[in-house]
């Protein structure tokens, strides 16, 4: 069975500092592999995916992630923290093939200092 | 353009009650999915529908919970003689095609409270 582990349920960053939330799957075979931010009261909103080729992704707002396969992990960076990225922050994979149903990590909580 | 929309935001009922959440996905998307939120953790997948008929109901947690999509448009998930323990965010997702690949549009879901 397929899971996902992010590692930290609160980060803190300072404006301007380097974002990096991490996120590892468990799968016996590659998933396909999102990152989701919820800002309150709103719904979840794509910020990235990868299911084939190069593996760094670029995604909305500054946000990348790289698949290492050998790590078995899908982390998320953005260079420099901004106000607005104060946010929470989902990992999920879906299997290859599926229908297409995620399974999501527990969220890390990110907040920006000013 | 619209996206996915869900009503009530919020319902409150008491332990025992029956509770219709309604979703409207987003025009031309043939694929909806419903999933739970719980206090603290991620989505977890409940049911998927593919057009009119659910393709994968192996996330709903019994037979209280039951959801529809009659047309293939709106889905309502339906809970019967709720528990306190069914209190979450459900949230709804629709997407364009039906491979796993394509990129799932999230509500912004109904709180449920059962006292």
């Amino acid at each position: 069975a397929q899971s996902v582990t992010q590692l930290g349920s609160h980060v803190s960053v300072s404006e301007g500092a380097l974002v990096l939330l991490r996120c590892n799957y468990s799968s016996s075979v590659p998933p396909y592999l999102f990152w989701y931010v919820q800002y309150p009261n709103q719904g979840l909103q794509l910020l990235l995916k990868y299911t084939t080729g190069a593996t760094l992704v670029k995604g909305i707002n500054g946000f990348e992630a790289e698949f290492k396969k050998s790590e078995t992990s899908f982390h998320l960076t953005k260079p420099s923290a901004h106000m607005s990225d104060a946010a929470e922050y989902f990992c999920a994979v879906t299997a290859r093939g599926s229908q297409g149903n995620l399974i999501f990590g527990k969220g890390t909580k990110l907040s920006v200092k000013p | 353009g619209a996206g996915v929309s869900q009503t009530p935001s919020n319902k409150v009922t008491e332990k025992g009650k029956y509770v219709e959440l309604r979703c409207d996905p987003i025009s031309g998307h043939t694929a909806l999915y419903w999933y739970r939120q719980s206090l603290g953790q991620g989505p977890e997948f409940l049911i998927y529908f593919q057009g009119t008929g659910a393709a994968d109901d192996s996330g709903l947690p019994n037979d209280r919970f039951f959801a529809v999509r009659p047309e293939g448009s709106v889905s309502t998930l339906k809970i019967q003689r709720t528990e306190r323990g069914d209190s979450a965010v459900y949230l709804c997702a629709s997407s364009l095609g039906v491979s796993s690949t394509d990129t799932q549009y999230f509500g912004p879901g109904t709180r449920l409270t059962v006292l």
